[in-house]
């Protein structure tokens, strides 16, 4: 695998259950993102991990949970979703040196909550 | 506050015909990097540019190319000889400099392209 990958690619969930998104990135990168991209919002950062620390948190819901146990892995864990949590989350990863750096992202789960 | 306007929400083209995205950006900074990515129905945003605030050199990679123009705050992409496979949404993105081991995109609303046979 090259890149960043993301699994599922699709979700379906109903408000009471609980999942997780699970991102993977195979480029020696040091910082890891979330993005929200729903419909109506342009995209909106969720969360920045540098170096296994969370380091951002856009005032996100604490129904997401993210955790980043090692450089190359983030995980999104998703519990008691509204329908309007219904979107495309992006993971995206990038070197971590700099503050400049290309953000390189996955292919996005496509989440829908009923 | 930073900010990034892409006007054209959607535009639609023949195949063959030369178009272009608009963007405009707004920033206190002196230093800052601006990117376009596209996103085709796939899902995964595609990085095609970065570009810091120093260099204003356009820049042609084939069929692709972009003006930057510091005086108006403007970062266009010009698409040449468009094909089917540009049909997509392109999004501009803005960064700024800053300490830390990462960094903030602010992304504008991003430009739906269809391109027709």
């Amino acid at each position: 695998e090259t890149g960043v990958t993301q699994t599922p690619r699709h979700l379906v969930m109903g408000m009471t259950n609980k999942k997780s998104l699970k991102c993977e990135q195979h480029l020696g990168h040091n910082a890891m993102y979330w993005y929200k991209q729903s419909a109506k919002k342009p995209l909106e950062l969720m969360f920045v991990y540098s170096l296994e620390e969370r380091v951002e948190n856009n005032s996100v819901p604490s129904r997401f949970s993210p955790e980043c146990p090692n450089s190359s892995h983030l995980f999104l864990h998703l519990h008691t979703l509204q329908p309007e949590d219904s979107a495309l989350y992006l993971c995206a990863s990038s070197q971590g040196d700099r503050s400049t750096d290309t953000q390189y992202f996955g292919p996005g789960t496509r989440l829908t909550v009923l | 506050a930073q900010k990034v306007t892409q006007a054209q929400t959607e535009i639609s083209v023949v195949e063959k015909e030369d178009v272009t995205l608009d963007c405009v950006y707004e920033t206190r900074d002196t230093t800052y990097y601006l990117f376009w990515y596209k996103q085709p129905p796939s899902g995964e945003l595609v990085f095609l540019i970065r570009r810091n605030s120093f260099d204003e050199q356009n820049e042609i990679s084939g069929r692709y190319s972009w003006n930057f123009q510091k005086s108006t705050s403007s970062f266009n992409f010009t698409i040449t000889a468009s094909q089917v496979v540009d049909s997509a949404v392109y999004f501009c993105a803005l960064s700024e400099a800053r300490s830390g081991g990462y960094n903030k995109l602010i992304f504008g609303a991003g430009t739906r392209l269809a391109v027709h046979p």
